[in-house]
């Protein structure tokens, strides 16, 4: 298994402003993923995170509104820019072991005002 | 494209009574299927995962999930629940690159 932690846990913020996200894995994992949790729904995959080059983003998901850093093999940042009340969620990270299985971190709770 | 279906938004149960959560996908591939499980407050943990053999899969805290592929069906089962069993239940599947949610089911078991 993986071990994975996300700062912060939580975050009220104005809108306008943006909200970096870290995520931190305790190995070295080549899938890393941010997902989307908005309040009473299911978890919808924002985008692939992929080390040395650009993030591979989902439908209605773009760079400029959530770019994506991963400098390396354990680590990631999400951030998400000009927030709006439409943006408050869990946003999550996860990482894929062994191909297909996937865990996935504590989340991080953001409400916009 | 790759969906996933869940039949029930919130079953209410009490303890001993026996669960049974529906889950459909759509995919025309080969897939594989996984239940994660939401206790009150904390992460996604993986319950159980099918990727091939025996379609009948057991996990953990006796939960048990049966692959039926000509119906794209993955239905969770447990035969005797506690209160701890309380949660959000997400299905999922990954048959292309990424892993597809349900929209979840919540758990509730009364003492």
């Amino acid at each position: 298994s993986a071990v994975i932690s996300q700062k912060p846990s939580r975050d009220i913020c104005q809108r306008g402003t943006s909200l970096t996200i870290q995520c931190q894995v305790d190995s070295q994992v080549t899938m890393m993923f941010w997902y989307r949790q908005q309040p009473g729904q299911s978890l919808t995959l924002i985008a692939t995170a992929n080390q040395g080059s650009e993030a591979t983003y989902e439908s209605g998901f773009v760079i400029d509104k959530f770019p994506i850093s991963r400098p390396n093999l354990t680590f990631s940042t999400l951030t998400v820019s000009n927030m709006s009340p439409e943006d408050s969620s869990i946003y999550l990270c996860s990482v894929a072991l062994a191909g297909t299985e996937q865990f996935f971190g504590p989340g991080t709770r953001l409400t916009v005002l | 494209a790759q969906s996933v279906s869940q039949h029930n938004h919130h079953v209410i149960l009490s303890e001993a009574a026996s669960l049974e959560l529906g889950c459909n996908y759509s995919y025309g591939g080969t897939v594989n299927l996984f239940w994660y499980v939401q206790y009150p407050g904390q992460h996604l943990q993986l319950l159980l995962k099918y990727f091939s053999g025996d379609p009948l899969v057991k996990g953990i805290k006796g939960f048990e999930a049966e692959f039926i592929k000509s119906k794209f069906s993955f239905n969770l089962r447990k035969p005797s629940v506690q209160w701890s069993d309380t949660a959000e239940y997400f299905c999922a599947v990954k048959g292309d690159y990424k892993l597809s949610f349900g929209a979840g089911t919540t758990v509730t078991v009364r003492a």
